[in-house]
């Protein structure tokens, strides 16, 4: 069984401050996605990151996949009350349509 | 585009009833489609796998017979909780596989059902 863990579990911080979320397996993955979801709705993929060492951005959000695909991170940069919601990692094994998910970050940012 | 949707958004059955919730993907096909269960405060369970024309897989624990799935099509699965109970209220989530850009596949997840059972 592949396992995703996921910190920190909550985070609280005011407007304009920089995070990082951390997604770590001894698993390796051929791909992982990042979701956010907001309460009552669905996840919305964010990004999906494939190649070991990859970075990607996506306005203030940049995601890394590790060199060995086991690890990947989200950092927000200047953090707005709009990225309030759950961050989830999720990981696909190779030969693998199914995701295995970390257990979330519930973001809070405070004006 | 990717979009899934899923129906109903809310539904409230008494104990002991059925109930039927349907996952479609509206602007593309996909063989394989998931459904989770989500509690408050907690991350997605994946339930089962459903691929077109088969039977689905289910995971540990999650009985088949209570839980009864059926993907009739590529853009159509639909999942029937069979004799309620209030255990079962839940927020349940499909999803559709659609091959990425980058390789791999991506998840696109409708926006969930509101299941609660009185």
């Amino acid at each position: 069984t592949q396992l995703l863990e996921q910190s920190p579990q909550f985070l609280s911080i005011q407007e304009g401050e920089n995070l990082t979320v951390y997604c770590n397996s001894s698993s390796v993955f051929s791909s992982l996605q990042w979701y956010r979801q907001e309460p009552g709705e669905g996840p919305v993929l964010l990004v999906t990151v494939v190649t070991g060492g990859e970075v990607k951005k996506l306005k203030r959000l940049t995601f890394q996949f590790g060199d060995a695909r086991k690890d990947s991170s989200l950092h927000i940069t200047a953090a707005q009350p709009g990225d309030t919601g759950l961050y989830l990692c999720a990981g696909v094994g190779a030969g693998s349509y199914q995701l295995t998910f970390g257990k979330g970050t519930k973001l809070s940012v405070i004006p | 585009g990717a979009v899934v949707s899923q129906h109903p958004s809310r539904v409230i059955c008494k104990s002991g009833t059925s109930v039927k919730i349907e996952c479609r993907s509206l602007d593309f096909q996909a063989t394989t489609m998931f459904w989770y269960r989500q509690f408050p405060k907690q991350s997605l369970m994946l339930m089962a796998t459903s691929n077109e024309g088969s039977k689905a897989t289910y995971e540990q624990g999650v009985e088949k017979d209570k839980f009864l799935i059926n993907h009739a099509s590529l853009t159509l699965s639909t999942l029937t909780v069979t004799s309620a109970h209030p255990e079962d209220s839940s927020f349940y989530i499909c999803s559709a596989t659609k091959p990425g850009l980058a390789g791999g596949s991506e998840q696109y997840f409708g926006p969930g059902t509101r299941l609660t059972v009185t």
